[in-house]
């Protein structure tokens, strides 16, 4: 069965200090992996899609990268209006269905 | 481009009635997607159509919920009748193509659901 994990649930950084975020995956014939960003209250906002393993794409402060059963999203240098739920999902062979983690909820500290 | 819209954007009813919700697509994209989201469950696909052709519904939790996509500019998902346990935003979103690629979707601003 397809799953999609995200981690962690929730992580609190301090403006400037760099961490990650971990998606890990199970998909038969994984065709793309999508990172999004949530605001409150709002949809989703598409950031990236990486195609293959050994991937990388970078946007502001965000980079992210592929492997053959995870992604991660590095987050360097961090501010305030980077706080936010960070969404990855998977697309499959053969479908335009995305499957989603639950999603990791960052705070950025001033 | 006004990006995906959707409404309502907020809806509150009583449980049994009937509740509609609406989505336009980007002008141009010919996929269009309903999803739920919900805090225990996140965001769970219910049905997509591509050119108007409802493709895969497996994810309509029963048979209260119906979609409809009567033209390329206009969908609809309903619920009748409508119990508490369907509070939830739901959420709408396009693509570009016929899904033949790895293709983005884009998400209209959701519409925030809660039966009483």
């Amino acid at each position: 069965e397809d799953q999609v994990t995200q981690s962690p649930e929730a992580l609190r950084l301090q403006e400037g200090e760099s961490s990650s975020l971990n998606c890990s995956y199970t998909v038969s014939g994984l065709r793309g992996l999508f990172w999004y960003r949530q605001d409150p209250g709002k949809g989703p906002e598409f950031l990236f899609t990486l195609y293959s393993a050994g991937e990388e794409k970078e946007k502001e402060r965000l980079k992210a990268t592929l492997t053959k059963k995870e992604s991660f999203l590095h987050i360097t240098a961090p501010k305030p209006e980077d706080s936010a739920t960070y969404l990855c999902a998977v697309q499959r062979g053969a479908t335009n269905k995305l499957i989603f983690g639950t999603g990791t909820l960052l705070a950025v500290q001033p | 481009d006004a990006g995906v819209i959707q409404s309502p954007r907020h809806e509150v009813t009583e449980m049994g009635q009937e509740v509609t919700l609406r989505c336009k697509p980007i002008s141009g994209h010919n996929s269009l997607f309903w999803y739920r989201q919900t805090m225990m469950r996140g965001l769970e696909l219910l049905i997509y159509f591509n050119n108007n052709v409802p493709i895969d519904d497996s994810g309509m939790p029963e048979d209260r919920f119906s979609a409809k996509m009567p033209n390329a500019s206009f969908s609809t998902l309903k619920i009748q009748p409508s119990e508490p346990r369907d509070s939830a935003v739901y959420f709408c979103a396009s693509s570009p193509g016929q899904g033949e690629i790895q293709e983005t979707q884009y998400f209209g601003p959701g519409t925030r659901l809660l039966v009483l």
